[in-house]
């Protein structure tokens, strides 16, 4: 079982519309989760990142935690067609303070 | 400038063959990380470092080493590159706050192994 899952994608959502991302996870003791974006060719940008159960929300980004059913998803409001790159999900696990992260999520926003 | 540089950005280069990427970082984290990308595969970790004197393994370090030059510098080499080394290679660098660790990306190396 991956430590760190996501549905590889792609997903298609019409401009404006929500996208909405998930991610679960199989350490139960992580405690950080950060969602990336990533560019074809380029290097993961953070977009977001959670600790507290529930929601924390920065601008059209929401992200949203659940430990006890161990998935944390992000949403975005009004995709825009510059929102259309790999979401990653990375989760804080062990005592070292390293990242595993998912296997990305492809997002295209159609005009 | 960018807070995290790669060197080089993209290397082509033959079987056998020592190879080193560098990573400089301005910063002041302590912390630095070596990933290779590869489609499908996702992120994974092959070497991490906590500062100067500490050098950890990651989950692929064989056919890897490293070495922590200072504070801002942290180099990959691969002692004799093979063909499936070829790969997006990032460095990264991270920060705690209070609540959480944080890592940030360099621009990343495009290498080809032939």
């Amino acid at each position: 079982q991956k430590e760190v899952e996501q549905n590889s994608g792609p997903l298609s959502v019409p401009e404006g519309a929500i996208a909405s991302l998930n991610c679960t996870y199989s350490d139960r003791v992580s405690q950080s989760f950060f969602w990336y974006r990533q560019y074809s060719g380029k290097s993961p940008e953070l977009i977001m990142s959670i600790y507290s159960n529930g929601d924390k929300e920065d601008g059209r980004f929401t992200a949203q935690l659940n430990k006890a059913s161990q998935y944390v998803s992000l949403l975005i409001r009004d995709s825009q067609p510059s929102d259309s790159a790999t979401y990653l999900c990375a989760v804080e696990t062990g005592t070292a303070s390293k990242l595993t992260f998912g296997t990305g999520t492809r997002l295209q926003v159609t005009l | 400038d960018a807070d995290v540089t790669q060197t080089p950005r993209n290397r082509i280069t033959k079987t056998g063959k020592r190879i080193m990427l560098e990573c400089s970082q301005t910063k002041g984290h302590d912390r630095m990380y070596w990933y290779r990308q590869d489609p499908g595969l996702g992120l994974r970790l092959i070497y991490y470092s906590f500062d100067v004197k500490d050098i950890n393994k990651g989950e692929i370090s064989d056919g890897y080493s490293v070495s922590r030059q200072a504070q801002a510098k942290f180099s990959l080499s691969l002692e004799s590159a093979i063909p499936n080394q070829t790969a997006l290679y990032f460095c990264a660098t991270s920060d705690r706050d209070r609540f959480q660790e944080t890592q940030y990306f360099g621009p990343g190396t495009r290498l080809l192994v032939l």
